[in-house]
């Protein structure tokens, strides 16, 4: 079984442009979670998306987006970015009712 | 998925002994919580789990300890293996779908 897998794996961008992540879970998983990894903060959570419904969020400015589409894949957006935004952005799947995340192997974002 | 951790703290260990790894959370309504590895290059692996109405839970090689009173949990490995060299996160259910990460560990396992 194909584990979580992440689009890119390497972005370079440059402030005030905007990037999309992508994000295909695990087959049959139809929660995805998104979160962000930098040295300072570590893991902080994004958002998370069932059945095209994001769920929860948390405490990101608007810039950050995401949306889910009908085969559980999912995007993340980040618009106007900063040199702030960069770090290691991980996506997550589970099945339903389960607590269990497994992870992707992350997209790193650099913002120059 | 590399280990994102240039600033946390590192345990280093013997190889054949016992590893302890603390984490403590933020919210004593949180009812379950998770321990995750990350090692080089990867996205973080769930290890073991455990609810808050249990104090322990034991997996292979690893037990968790909960002590809700002083809102702390803990990571025994047992036999730490060069295998085991990476960062370990503690993750609490901060609400519906939603986790807290801790700042994690990193494991160094000397031969």
């Amino acid at each position: 079984k194909a584990g979580v897998t992440q689009t890119p794996r390497y972005l370079i961008k440059t402030r005030g442009q905007q990037v999309t992540l992508s994000c295909s879970p695990i087959s049959g998983h139809r929660s995805v979670s998104w979160y962000q990894q930098t040295p300072g903060q570590g893991l902080q959570f994004l958002f998370e998306y069932f059945s095209e419904t994001q769920r929860n969020k948390g405490n990101f400015p608007g810039r950050f987006s995401g949306r889910q589409f009908s085969n559980s894949r999912s995007e993340m957006n980040v618009s106007t970015l900063e040199l702030g935004d960069s770090a290691l952005y991980l996506c997550a799947s589970s099945l339903s009712g389960s607590n269990e995340q497994f992870f992707g192997p992350g997209t790193r974002l650099t913002v120059l | 998925g590399e280990s994102v951790g240039l600033h946390l703290p590192t345990l280093s260990v013997q190889e054949g002994d016992n590893s302890i790894i603390n984490c403590a959370y933020s919210n004593s309504a949180s009812d379950y919580f998770i321990w995750y590895k990350q090692e080089s290059g990867k996205g973080p692996q769930f290890i073991i789990d455990i609810r808050s109405n249990m104090d322990k839970r034991q997996g292979q090689r690893v037990t968790v300890l909960l002590n809700k009173t002083v809102k702390h949990l803990s990571l025994q490995i047992a036999a730490t293996q060069p295998g085991d060299s990476a960062v370990y996160f503690c993750a609490e259910n901060a609400g519906t779908y939603k986790y807290i990460f801790g700042t994690g560990t990193r494991l160094k396992v000397l031969a």
